[in-house]
């Protein structure tokens, strides 16, 4: 599976759109983007993924690059209940045959500021 | 809606005795697995099941820990001996196995702490 990059933290303002960047310049033409987020001592929960598209669901928007070598997920309006860590990950496509697994970074913890 | 559960979700326990975990994946998943999360890192694959047979468990510490799903529904995963290093968050997660890249759901884990 391709190796994501994503910043360590960042904060956002309450209300504010939370924009968070990764990273993913060996992607291969049949992986995934997909995004996981963890809220202090819970399981990871499962946001969006996306291919090659931008994708938006009730909880996020995902928007990748035409090169598919980045992307952004964004939270139209963050609330202090979306402070959490963020897990981009890059999935193996079908064809793979690890393509259940997911292999989570360190992700990004980002931080909603009252 | 339904929900991955596990237990106990805390478990202090001294280094060399053994210990074990539950899981009870989502009614009529197929795939389950389970992760080991370091404070700090973000979880990793221990072993990963279809039905009752493990697809997976080449990062799973064979030497120590065991995983079993006998009749492919909830399933155990167990240290013995426990050491100092196995402190950590172990997640269980599930998925209806019908489709390669189908979401995975998790449920809240289980803290590990060996002293």
């Amino acid at each position: 599976d391709a190796k994501t990059t994503q910043p360590p933290s960042m904060d956002c303002a309450e209300g504010r759109a939370a924009n968070l960047p990764c990273n993913h310049s060996t992607i291969s033409g049949n992986e995934y983007v997909y995004w996981y987020r963890q809220i202090h001592s819970q399981g990871p929960q499962y946001i969006i993924h996306g291919l090659k598209n931008n994708e938006t669901n009730e909880m996020a928007s995902l928007i990748i690059t035409e090169d598919r070598k980045s992307s952004t997920l964004i939270l139209p309006h963050a609330t202090l209940r979306d402070t959490a860590v963020y897990y981009c990950i890059v999935r193996g496509g079908l064809s793979s045959g690890s393509a259940r697994q997911l292999t989570f970074g360190s992700g990004t913890q980002l931080t909603v500021l009252p | 809606e339904a929900e991955v559960a596990q237990s106990p979700r805390y478990k202090i326990t001294e280094k060399s005795q053994a210990v074990a975990f539950w899981c009870d994946p989502i009614s009529g998943h197929a795939t389950l697995y389970w992760y080991r999360q370091i404070l700090g890192q973000g979880p990793e694959l221990l072993v990963q099941f279809q039905d009752e047979s493990v697809v997976d468990d080449s990062q799973l510490p064979k030497d120590r820990f065991s995983a079993e799903r006998l009749k492919g529904v909830d399933s155990t995963l167990k240290i013995q001996p426990a050491e100092l290093g196995d402190s950590a968050m172990y997640l269980c997660a599930s998925s209806s196995g019908t489709s390669t890249l189908e979401t995975q759901y998790f449920g809240p884990g289980t803290r590990l702490l060996v002293l």
